[in-house]
């Protein structure tokens, strides 16, 4: 089955700064690569999200790419801001099965 | 409003005793799904199901049953809860697992 690698696993920035998260995957046939941000308390919810038929997207302050041939996708956010400040989740999924396969969660704190 | 809803959002429960937490959904989502979140390991997959009366395991599935009866609703059983089943749950619906994830607003369970 799939399985999703997500690092690091915490993260401390400046506000202002840039912060990075990326994962590996190792199903070849996935397709479809969500981002979600889980703020304290709170369910997750999507932020962005990539198929592999595209290699970059963004929306505004945050953008995700995708290496396909390395396995590897990850998420930027520009200009951090202290609501910024959740866990991220990482996820992969849509190949050949029906499940979607997310990573252990990065802890992003955008200090003042 | 479009939601997906889960009862109880909160559980404390004696090893052994059966079980019920419900979920709903109001978008006339295909696919539905339960995960169970727990500290370094993020979200993993308990069941899915593809649509009324198909229903298929995650990456959990020991100790969980599931029935989909109905399009709207998924329950999620636990017939003999043990203290590693402890965690925090999300039920989550879509239009199919490479689309965005809709969760629940959590339940959390403690079996003593």
């Amino acid at each position: 089955g799939e399985n999703v690698e997500q690092h690091p696993s915490t993260l401390s920035v400046q506000e202002g700064d840039s912060a990075v998260i990326k994962c590996t995957y190792s199903d070849s046939a996935s397709n479809y690569f969500p981002w979600y941000k889980q703020e304290l308390g709170k369910r997750p919810q999507l932020i962005i999200d990539i198929r592999s038929n595209v290699g970059e997207k963004k929306d505004q302050r945050i953008a995700v790419t995708l290496n396909k041939t390395a396995k590897h996708f990850s998420l930027h956010i520009t200009e951090t801001q202290p609501e910024d400040s959740a866990v991220y989740f990482c996820a992969a999924g849509g190949g050949g099965g029906n499940k979607l396969t997310f990573g252990t969660g990065t802890q992003l704190k955008v200090e003042l | 409003e479009a939601q997906v809803t889960q009862n109880p959002r909160y559980l404390i429960t004696v090893t052994g005793k059966k079980l019920t937490v419900t979920c709903s959904q109001n978008m006339n989502h295909e696919y539905m799904s339960w995960y169970r979140q727990d500290p370094g390991l993020g979200l993993r997959q308990i069941y899915y199901s593809m649509n009324v009366e198909v229903t298929d395991k995650g990456d959990v599935p020991e100790g969980y049953k599931v029935s989909r009866k109905e399009k709207r609703n998924f329950p999620l059983i636990l017939e003999s809860p043990s203290p590693n089943q402890t965690s925090l749950y999300f039920c989550a619906s879509s239009f199919g697992p490479p689309r965005e994830q809709f969760f629940g607003p959590g339940t959390r369970l403690t079996v003593l």
